[in-house]
């Protein structure tokens, strides 16, 4: 079953409210997440790492305060797109690493895709 | 610079034939190296991995994938193609010391045909 839950699952929203997607890990603890977005016909792009009990990083060309991160405890992390515009429209996925044997695995939500009308 | 080429865009196989999906990277230290499969309006899935050993490494679904340093390329394989494979493929290589910050291919649509 999934190791790392993310809600919603899709949104709609009109232009210039927010939108806040969370991202949970399930059965382990994870002190860094990391949020994606995929563009149409494109791949998955970093955005920012988040870190539990410090500022997220932001990836170059990220508006910091356009989406903010949260990372709430070592369960949960927050994205919220601000002020959204139709340009905001994406498909969002998170990973939260968890070690396992010698290595570390990402394992991904099942993304949330924002539609901003 | 980190980057990974999956050169084909898109790929049609029929139903029962062998498939490859190619993948290099570019990558400054030792790499992990990622395969995983998206189905439409779904999450990523996570198919195989390589880190270390032997450089064949077996996946979920019937899928293998070959490392090969030489041609910094980390090429996915199937012996048989169902139906239920079609999807989108992403190759993805990483740091071994953060574990998870990814650098993606652009990624590969399967297409089956019966």
């Amino acid at each position: 079953g999934a190791v790392v839950s993310q809600h919603p699952s899709w949104v709609i929203c009109k232009s210039g409210t927010s939108v806040k997607i969370e991202c949970r890990s399930l059965d382990f603890q994870a002190t860094t997440m990391f949020w994606y977005r995929q563009f149409p016909k494109q791949s998955l792009m970093l955005m920012a790492t988040s870190n539990e009990g410090s500022k997220a990083t932001y990836e170059q060309g990220v508006e910091k305060d356009k989406f903010l991160i949260n990372h709430a405890s070592l369960t949960l992390s927050t994205l919220t797109v601000t002020s959204a515009h139709p340009e905001d429209s994406s498909f969002y996925i998170c990973s939260a690493p968890r070690a396992a044997h010698k290595s570390t695995e990402a394992f991904f939500g099942q993304g949330t895709r924002l539609t901003v009308v | 610079a980190q980057s990974v080429t999956q050169p084909d865009i898109h790929i049609t196989v029929s139903e029962g034939a062998s498939l490859e999906l190619r993948c290099n990277y570019s990558y400054g230290a030792t790499p992990y190296l990622f395969w995983y499969v998206q189905s439409p309006g779904q999450g990523l899935q996570l198919l195989l991995k390589y880190f270390s050993g032997d450089t064949l490494v077996q996946g979920i679904k019937g899928f293998e994938a070959e490392f090969k340093r030489s041609q910094s390329s980390f090429n996915l394989r199937k012996p048989s193609v169902h139906w239920s494979d079609a999807a989108e493929y992403f190759c993805a290589v990483g740091p071994m010391e953060y574990g998870n910050k990814l650098v993606f291919g652009a990624g590969t649509i399967l297409r089956v045909k019966s």
